[in-house]
């Protein structure tokens, strides 16, 4: 099945330890992005990757770090979480060009 | 800077009734989406309008696309309590490089039995 993994799905931290939410995809799409949702903003993007060692920041990349070493994944590293950090978090990939995107199913980031 | 408009952000409407989601946006695209969120779920993909005139249907939603008054209606025919959910439109910039989603905040449907 085509699909968007995220890991994990939910998950409580303790301000300044790091961590990382993985994402992997199964479709051999070229781009990637991560997105974080926040009541009354919508959705905004955090970082993308149009391919393998090609990143680059999106609308509030601050506190966050990604990689992209092989295609399928795409982790999202917090350095150092703190409080304004929690939120729900998607990653997304697409084929490049006029393609659809396919979500993961969210990572919900709770940081204390 | 690309925004997108979203309206009304709250529907309340009984179920059997006809409604229409707005979505207006700020810089010249041709390519406008549709998703579909349940709490605590996942976007789910509803329409992908790529074309000025463009019309999508899928039971009882119907999405459609004016690139030049750049508008997207999403219109709910004779609605259902299964359609509760929260509705976005999405749009992306013509053109290379990053291809980024610029989401409207939401409209938060709940239909009414």
């Amino acid at each position: 099945e085509a699909q968007v993994t995220q890991n994990p799905r939910y998950l409580i931290t303790v301000t300044g330890k790091k961590l990382t939410v993985t994402c992997s995809q199964n479709m051999n799409h070229e781009y990637m992005s991560w997105y974080r949702q926040d009541p009354g903003l919508g959705l905004r993007q955090i970082y993308y990757s149009m391919n393998v060692e090609v990143t680059d920041k999106g609308d509030v990349p601050e506190g966050y770090k990604v990689s992209r070493k092989e295609k399928r994944n795409f982790p999202l590293i917090l350095e150092s979480p703190s409080p304004n950090q929690t939120s729900l978090y998607f990653c997304a990939s697409k084929r490049t060009g006029i393609y659809g995107y396919t979500f993961g199913s969210g990572t919900r980031l709770t940081v204390v | 800077e690309l925004k997108v408009e979203q309206n009304p952000l709250f529907l309340s409407m009984q179920e059997g009734k006809n409604y229409t989601i707005y979505c207006n946006y700020s810089t010249t695209s041709d390519r406008l989406y549709w998703y579909r969120q349940d709490p605590g779920k996942s976007l789910e993909s509803l329409f992908v309008l790529l074309s000025n005139g463009a019309v999508k249907q899928e039971g009882r939603l119907m999405a459609s696309l004016d690139t030049k008054a750049r508008l997207s209606t999403l219109h709910i025919t004779a609605a259902v309590h299964d359609l509760s959910a929260t509705y976005f439109c999405a749009v992306d910039i013509r053109g290379f490089g990053n291809e980024k989603l610029t989401f409207g905040t939401g409209t938060r449907l709940t239909i009414i039995p």
